[in-house]
């Protein structure tokens, strides 16, 4: 079985500074993805980032970059120049490959201060 | 593409009614998944359709519960005499197949409210 754990259930930071969410997951699996997916108030999840387990390059996308630790089965989220925009509940999300669902962790509500 | 629609976004029901949810995947999408999520935690797999055929199911869908792709686009989820446990968010999501499955797009969800 596969278990996502976040532990800090909520997170606050100013705005233009710099945040980093934690995550951890239990699995056997040798091959699978992490993932960070967003879900503003009242607004769907969106993908922020993805990785693949076999990459030790760590994946980026603009302010987001995770710093993936494999044998610590950690997986965390830097989120750059915070933006209001990017308050959010934020899930971390485990995938086997092959697969076809996530589980995900509790999540971390991330509330950005003007 | 106009992104995963799911209707309604709302539904206030009593104890033991029948509830029907839709949703409408991305056009070019033959996967989808429905979820739920509950109250402070992070949404959980209920099942997964490619194209018609329902592949996977979790022990989470009880009897109670029963999923429809009855042409490989849009989804039904029904869920038979209610119960309050049943209170969540009800979310869709679709992907492409192949590695493209690992990018799955979610849905608003339907918020149920059992009675």
């Amino acid at each position: 079985a596969q278990t996502v754990t976040q532990s800090q259930p909520e997170m606050s930071v100013q705005e233009a500074e710099t945040v980093t969410l934690s995550c951890t997951y239990d699995t056997s699996e040798n091959n699978y993805y992490l993932f960070w997916y967003k879900q503003p108030p009242s607004r769907q999840m969106i993908l922020v980032i993805r990785q693949e387990a076999y990459k030790q390059q760590n994946a980026t996308e603009n302010r987001f970059s995770v710093n993936f630790q494999k044998a610590a089965k950690s997986f965390s989220l830097k989120i750059s120049d915070s933006q209001l925009g990017d308050t959010a509940m934020y899930f971390c999300a485990f995938m086997k490959v092959p697969g076809n669902q996530f589980y995900f962790g509790t999540g971390t509500s991330l509330t950005v201060i003007p | 593409d106009t992104g995963v629609s799911q209707n309604p976004r709302h539904k206030i029901t009593k104890r033991g009614q029948n509830v029907t949810f839709r949703c409408d995947p991305i056009s070019e999408h033959n996967r989808l998944y429905w979820y739920r999520q509950t109250l402070g935690q992070g949404p959980e797999f209920l099942t997964y359709f490619q194209n018609e055929a329902q592949l996977e199911k979790s022990r989470l869908l009880s009897d109670r519960f029963s999923a429809e792709r009855p042409k490989g686009s849009f989804s039904t989820l029904e869920i038979q005499r209610t119960e309050q446990g049943d209170s969540a968010m009800y979310l869709c999501a679709s992907s492409r197949g192949g590695t493209s499955s690992y990018e799955q797009y979610f849905g608003p969800g339907t918020r149920l409210t059992v009675t």
